[in-house]
């Protein structure tokens, strides 16, 4: 699977958009971003994914870039429950991949009032 | 619909004992995953069951690890004995599905086990 660089912090007021950048320059054509998020003391939870089209669902919005090397996540009005470490990932389609996660250091997201 | 369930929350043992941790994934998820978090690490795969089936146990880190799901359902995750760097969360995850994309592959993690060993 390919890896991915993320920002290992960063802030956002409460009510503003958060936008978290994600960079995946060795992604191949046949590899999904996921992100998924880990609140303090809870497990990982899954927020988002997509191929190659924008995808938004009821928590966030995720924008591809047409050469697919980088991405964003977006949380349209942060509130302090956001507050998490971010993780975004790039899993094979098919293929031997078993559905295995493989989490990188991720982005702390402070939500701030 | 109830989530993954893990048991205990919390375990405190002393080295060289025995620890089983539990999982019970979502009602009808074939795929069930285990992975931990150990102190000032990432979060590490350590194995995926498809039913009751080993898919995949190359983040099993070694043989005083044994993993079981007997009959597909709920599954144990046995330290025996356990040693001081086995302290850390461990979380189990479960999907319909395993191939990325359909939303059937979404996993779906339990609030982990965090295991102290002193």
């Amino acid at each position: 699977d390919a890896k991915t660089t993320q920002p290992p912090s960063m802030d956002c007021a409460e009510g503003r958009a958060a936008n978290l950048p994600c960079n995946h320059s060795t992604i191949s054509g046949n590899e999904y971003v996921y992100w998924y998020r880990q609140i303090h003391s809870q497990g990982p939870q899954y927020i988002i994914h997509g191929l190659k089209n924008n995808e938004t669902n009821e928590m966030a919005s995720l924008i591809i870039t047409e050469d697919r090397k980088s991405s964003t996540l977006i949380l349209p009005h942060a509130t302090l429950r956001d507050t998490a470490v971010y993780y975004c990932i790039v899993r094979v389609r098919s293929g031997s991949n078993t559905g295995k996660l493989i989490f990188g250091q991720g982005t702390t997201l402070q939500v701030k009032p | 619909e109830a989530g993954v369930t893990q048991f205990p929350s919390h375990s405190v043992i002393e080295k060289g004992q025995t620890v089983t941790l539990r999982c019970d994934p979502i009602s009808g998820h074939d795929n069930l995953y285990w992975y931990r978090r150990v102190m000032g690490k990432e979060i590490k795969f350590l194995l995926h069951f498809v039913k009751e089936s080993k898919q995949d146990e190359s983040g099993m880190p070694n043989n005083r690890f044994l993993a079981e799901r007997t009959g597909g359902t709920y599954s144990t995750l046995k330290v025996q004995p356990a040693e001081l760097e086995d302290s850390g969360v461990y979380f189990c995850a479960s999907s319909q599905d395993a191939a990325p994309g359909r939303a059937k592959n979404i996993q779906y993690f339990g609030a982990g086990t965090r295991l102290s060993v002193l």
